[in-house]
């Protein structure tokens, strides 16, 4: 089955300092898409950072940035620069597959607290 | 401005009660989805949709039913609510997951008493 696994259900980091989330997740596909969302303590579901798998190239947003790792199955991200708006839950996700899309599969979420 | 709108935001009801979470899309996506998550917790879907008259059940077993006879509208009913319903339902859609991944609403908090 394919599964997403966030191993720290919460983490702290101070003001301005740099914090990792992980993520791992289990795929017998060769391409994919992964994702991280933020939940912000009620509010709206965002969109953090997207990866496509069959690039090398790890994805960049301003202050978010991911690590992935294919072979590894890891995909973390790397918050710099941390705000007290970055406190929220965040989410790993990816699709079954290259094509088979319609579906995200999450994995059970990082609480983090700035 | 395009966007995806649940209503109510939050929702204290009786057992046995009918209610129905609202949730429309204004960007024309034709897959919609309906996950349930409990405070803190993952999300789990429990239907989907992939455009007019198209309904699944997703991974999740849920006494709730949806419709979607609008590509904008896309409804979750229970018939008789219960307390272990009590939970937060978050509503989705997508045009093209791979390049976007999905626009959430922002929620209904349902508690049932």
């Amino acid at each position: 089955a394919q599964t997403v696994t966030q191993s720290q259900p919460e983490m702290s980091v101070q003001e301005a300092e740099t914090v990792t989330l992980s993520c791992t997740y289990d795929t017998s596909e060769s391409n994919y898409y992964l994702f991280w969302y933020k939940q912000p303590p009620s509010r709206q579901m965002i969109l953090v950072i997207r990866q496509e798998a069959y690039k090398q190239q790890n994805a960049t947003e301003n202050r978010f940035s991911v690590n992935f790792q294919k072979a590894a199955k890891s995909f973390s991200l790397k918050i710099s620069d941390s705000q007290l708006g970055d406190t929220a839950m965040y989410f790993c996700a990816f699709t079954p597959g290259f094509y088979n899309t319609d579906k995200l599969i999450f994995g059970t979420g990082t609480r983090l607290q700035v | 401005e395009a966007d995806i709108y649940q209503t109510p935001r939050y929702l204290v009801i009786g057992t046995g009660k009918k209610i129905t979470l609202e949730c429309s899309q204004t960007m024309g996506h034709d897959k919609m989805y309906w996950y349930q998550q409990d405070p803190g917790m993952e999300l789990h879907l429990i239907h989907y949709s992939y455009g007019v008259n198209s309904t699944e059940k997703g991974d999740l077993s849920s006494e709730s039913t949806v419709s979607r006879i609008r590509t904008e509208h896309f409804p979750l009913t229970l018939e008789s609510a219960r307390p272990s319903h009590t939970s937060q339902y978050l509503c989705a859609s997508s045009d093209r997951p791979e390049n976007y991944g999905y626009t959430f609403g922002s929620g209904t908090r349902l508690t049932v008493v």
